[in-house]
């Protein structure tokens, strides 16, 4: 398998455009998580959704944020409208739903809104 | 509330001396713990896990000890090398029933191998 994909690897936005981060999960996964890391803050959980309906959304910072798992197999994190603040890596993992919870994580998305 | 905290930010230690990288938890609820390797430009790998039933967990080169009555978790890293360079996370996860849970990451710590 080729682990979780996602896209694009680096994006960079004027403050006030739509960005959209995409995921593809590891085939067969079930549980899906959004995390987005900083230096001050470190690795922060945003969402996650198992069998693709969204479980915990208490990380979204605000309503700029929003997060879709159409299917199984993919998972787009918005924000719009984007704002500097907004710049981070934002990752994607997936995991197997009961009795393993060991997340595996995408390479990440670096953003960076000016 | 829930919170995973580091004592240590950064550790540097000589190439093929042990490292010991400490991590406290709060959450007396977790069930289940994970330790996370995470290399420049890369996301966060998994290196080793332990469930709350366990108190050690040995893998290769790495041993994970888990103190429940104090909430302190710790990776320990024999025979350190320069590949082993990298910022080290401890999460912790509450498994409910019947669902994965969420994975509550730490700060992390800087773990720099010097030749």
């Amino acid at each position: 398998d080729a682990g979780v994909i996602q896209s694009p690897r680096h994006e960079v936005t004027e403050m006030g455009q739509e960005v959209t981060l995409r995921c593809k999960p590891i085939s067969g996964h079930n549980s899906l998580f959004w995390y987005r890391q900083t230096m001050m803050r470190g690795l922060e959980l945003l969402i996650y959704f198992n069998n693709n309906v969204p479980i915990d959304d208490s990380g979204m910072p605000e309503d700029r944020f929003s997060a879709k798992m159409p299917n199984a197999s993919f998972s787009t994190l918005k924000i719009q409208p984007s704002e500097p603040r907004d710049s981070a890596v934002y990752f994607c993992a997936s995991s197997l739903r009961r009795g393993q919870a060991e997340a595996f994580f995408g390479q990440g998305t670096r953003l960076t809104v000016v | 509330g829930e919170s995973v905290g580091l004592h240590l930010p950064t550790l540097s230690v000589q190439e093929g001396d042990n490292s010991i990288i400490n991590c406290a938890y709060s959450n007396s609820a977790s069930d289940y713990f994970i330790w996370y390797k995470q290399e420049s430009g890369k996301g966060p790998q998994f290196i080793i896990d332990i469930r709350s039933n366990m108190d050690k967990r040995q893998g290769q080169r790495v041993t994970v000890l888990l103190n429940k009555t104090v909430k302190h978790l710790s990776l320990q890293i024999a025979a350190t090398q320069p590949g082993d360079s990298a910022v080290y996370f401890c999460a912790e996860n509450i498994l409910p029933s019947g669902n994965t849970g969420k994975l509550i990451f730490g700060q992390g710590t800087t773990l720099q191998v010097k030749p």
